[in-house]
């Protein structure tokens, strides 16, 4: 089915340890961005690819990294995890014009420990 | 001020109800708007558009207020399978193509 891939779905990492979550979209969607979701926080933008070639900060980047491998791939890596990075961080992807939402993934539900 | 604000809830609805709720916006240059729906634990799913003039689908309605910076959402006949947290997401024509999300309306519709 065509959508927005997530992997992993679970990950649990020791603090100072590094991961890279993975996202892929076939939609053929130029723009792609990663979200953090805490209790009683909402959606927190961490960083966006808004077309292939170009990436920016979101609100919250601090700790993060991240690379748009080609226009169906954008990959987010935690360099070295904290406890403060326990989320579910989602990954969606959007056409360009504004009458388009976004399609998330499933999202990764990440413990850091 | 929040760019997108939403009442957290929860709206508790007896079943077959009717319930209703809305969402204001800051900027009044913004040009899309969208109510999505976000099961406990899941991700957020696109519920519907919401046009100038107002729509419908099936049992939602969405509505628009540009001079007052609002949208609405109204659920008639509300099923156990509403509950949900429904976010209000607005297209403000940011850089990078992003929208800006709402905190959610909790609903909880019981027997």
């Amino acid at each position: 089915n065509a959508g927005v891939t997530q992997t992993p779905k679970f990950q649990v990492l020791k603090t100072g340890q590094s991961m890279t979550l993975q996202c892929a979209q076939d939609m053929n969607h130029n723009s792609m961005y990663w979200y953090r979701q805490d209790p009683g926080m909402g959606l927190r933008l961490i960083y966006y690819s808004a077309s292939e070639g170009t990436t920016d900060k979101g609100e919250v980047p601090n700790g993060y990294n991240v690379s748009r491998l080609n226009k169906r791939e954008f990959s987010l890596r935690l360099e070295s995890a904290a406890p403060s990075q326990t989320s579910v961080y989602f990954c969606a992807s959007r056409n360009s014009g504004s009458d388009y939402g976004y399609t998330f993934g499933s999202g990764t539900r990440l413990t850091v420990v | 001020r929040k760019e997108v604000e939403q009442d957290p809830g929860p709206f508790n609805v007896p079943e077959g109800a009717t319930v209703a709720f809305n969402c204001t916006y800051s900027n009044s240059a913004s040009q899309s708007f969208f109510w999505y729906r976000q099961d406990c634990r899941k991700e957020p799913k696109l519920l519907m558009s919401v046009y100038s003039s107002g729509n419908e689908d099936g049992r939602f309605t969405a509505q628009l207020n540009r001079a007052s910076q609002y949208i609405s959402l109204l659920i008639r006949d509300s099923k156990l399978s509403d509950s949900a947290t429904y976010l209000c997401v607005v297209n403000q024509l940011t850089a990078g193509n992003k929208l800006t999300f709402g905190g959610g309306t909790r609903v909880l519709v019981k027997p």
